[in-house]
């Protein structure tokens, strides 16, 4: 299957600051991505959805102008978690998809936020 | 509002006996159903997946199962192996914008008993 990564891994932040995620598609040109978030022991929450070239489009109750999406090129878009809070500690995991809608998400390995 | 529900949020089962993992969706404008595998703190890999023509798909050990009428989807695994503990979400995707989000089940976590 294909392959895409995320950067980084894990991250341990002070309140206030800002942190950045990058998902990259390694093998494919991925011209939708999505960003998922996870709390433990519970199901995967898509926060919005990022085409190449156009502005994301958020789910109801994400915050827009907290979590900003940037999908320059068709293998990797950012998640940038805007003064963070401990309240946005939780797991983030992107996906990507090739060119027709219906094909299928590959995820990456998910980043695990820590806000202190 | 849980579109996708995977009620049995844990099943253990004998090694080399079947594995069978449920999962129920409400909306009928659901054309494309996925199942995925998750370890812990890693993301889902993907497993095997059903468009709405077919009522199964068989890949190896994996078979998915789809009953339109009752808005019911399953994965059979067989033979179970102890390599296969993990979390199993189902997922399903289209609607009329078109957009085929993914909509997850709350999962479904396999152990299977050597």
């Amino acid at each position: 299957g294909a392959v895409v990564s995320q950067h980084p891994s894990w991250v341990i932040c002070k309140s206030g600051t800002s942190v950045k995620i990058e998902c990259r598609s390694l093998d494919f040109q991925a011209t939708t991505m999505f960003w998922y978030r996870q709390f433990p022991k519970q199901s995967l929450m898509l926060m919005a959805t990022s085409n190449e070239g156009s502005k994301a489009t958020y789910e109801q109750g994400v915050e827009k102008d907290k979590f900003l999406i940037n999908h320059a090129s068709l293998t990797l878009s950012t998640l940038t978690v805007t003064s963070a809070h401990p309240e946005d500690s939780s797991f983030y995991i992107c996906s990507a998809r090739g060119g027709s809608a219906q094909e299928t998400q590959y995820f990456g390995p998910g980043t695990r936020l820590l806000v202190l | 509002d849980q579109q996708v529900k995977q009620n049995s949020p844990s099943l253990s089962v004998q090694e080399g006996r079947i594995s069978i993992l449920n999962c129920d969706y409400t909306n009928s404008m659901f054309d494309y159903f996925l199942w995925y595998k998750k370890y812990p703190a890693e993301g889902p890999t993907f497993l095997i997946s059903i468009s709405s023509i077919k009522d199964k798909n068989e890949d190896g050990r994996f078979t998915v199962f789809l009953n339109k009428s009752a808005k019911h989807l399953s994965l059979h695994i067989v033979p179970s192996q102890p390599g296969d503990s993990a979390v199993y979400f189902c997922a399903a995707s289209g609607d009329a914008s078109g957009t085929y989000k993914y909509i997850f089940g709350t999962g479904t976590r396999l152990k299977v008993l050597a």
